[in-house]
């Protein structure tokens, strides 16, 4: 079945450490995008991608950096320079196409918790 | 990137009571999508709507897209505790930006 994974699931971190959530799409879609979410919010957009090698900044990418070498995969990084990093993040990708093609599918999500 | 805000942010129901939330761009949009998001979960893709005046229903679930292009309502129909999450509306563009939603709670 295609679709998106994330990982990990859950995931602690002490100060000052960097760590990595993984995205991995076998959707063959072209785009893939960034989201956190703190509780009881919406979705602030971190970093996007549209094609390899490519990705912009969203609102919030401050703390966060990405890389995206295949098109399959698009991990996050959250550095220590993140203040507040505490929440659970989203990757969604989606097919680009035409305007209005973009429909985004998302992955379960990786909750990072601060200790 | 464009602006789309969401009308209410919270609704508290009674099951068996209506729901309605809207979405209102300053600018003309050239398709609007809902997406659900459960809570604890991921959000889900609900519908897409393109045309002017274009209205689409899924079972007890009424989506419209105003004339103009610049609005957009969900409408449920006798809200049941499944119908518990967050919706969200996005106008379509290149960067996929989400508005804060509109959380509905259900009380049985």
């Amino acid at each position: 079945d295609g679709g998106i994974t994330q990982s990990p699931k859950y995931l602690f971190r002490k100060e000052g450490q960097n760590v990595t959530l993984s995205c991995e799409q076998n959707l063959n879609h072209d785009a893939m995008y960034w989201y956190r979410q703190d509780p009881g919010q919406g979705l602030r957009l971190i970093y996007y991608s549209q094609i390899v090698n490519d990705f912009q900044k969203g609102d919030i990418a401050e703390g966060y950096s990405v890389s995206r070498e295949k098109k399959e995969s698009f991990p996050l990084t959250v550095t220590s320079a993140q203040k507040n990093p505490t929440a659970f993040y989203l990757c969604a990708s989606s097919s680009r196409g035409a305007s209005g093609a973009n429909v985004l599918t998302f992955g379960a999500g990786s909750r990072l918790t601060v200790l | 990137g464009q602006q789309v805000m969401q009308i209410p942010q919270y609704q508290h129901v009674q099951e068996g009571e209506d729901f309605t939330t809207y979405c209102n761009s300053s600018t003309t949009l050239s398709n609007i999508q809902w997406y659900k998001q459960r809570p604890g979960g991921h959000p889900v893709f609900l519908i897409q709507l393109v045309k002017s005046g274009e209205v689409k229903k899924q079972k007890r679930l009424t989506f419209q897209f105003g004339e103009a292009k610049k609005n957009s309502s969900l409408h449920i129909t006798a809200t049941q505790t499944t119908d518990v999450g967050t919706y969200f509306c996005i106008g379509n563009n290149n960067d996929m930006r989400f508005g804060a939603g509109t959380r509905l709670t259900v009380k049985p």
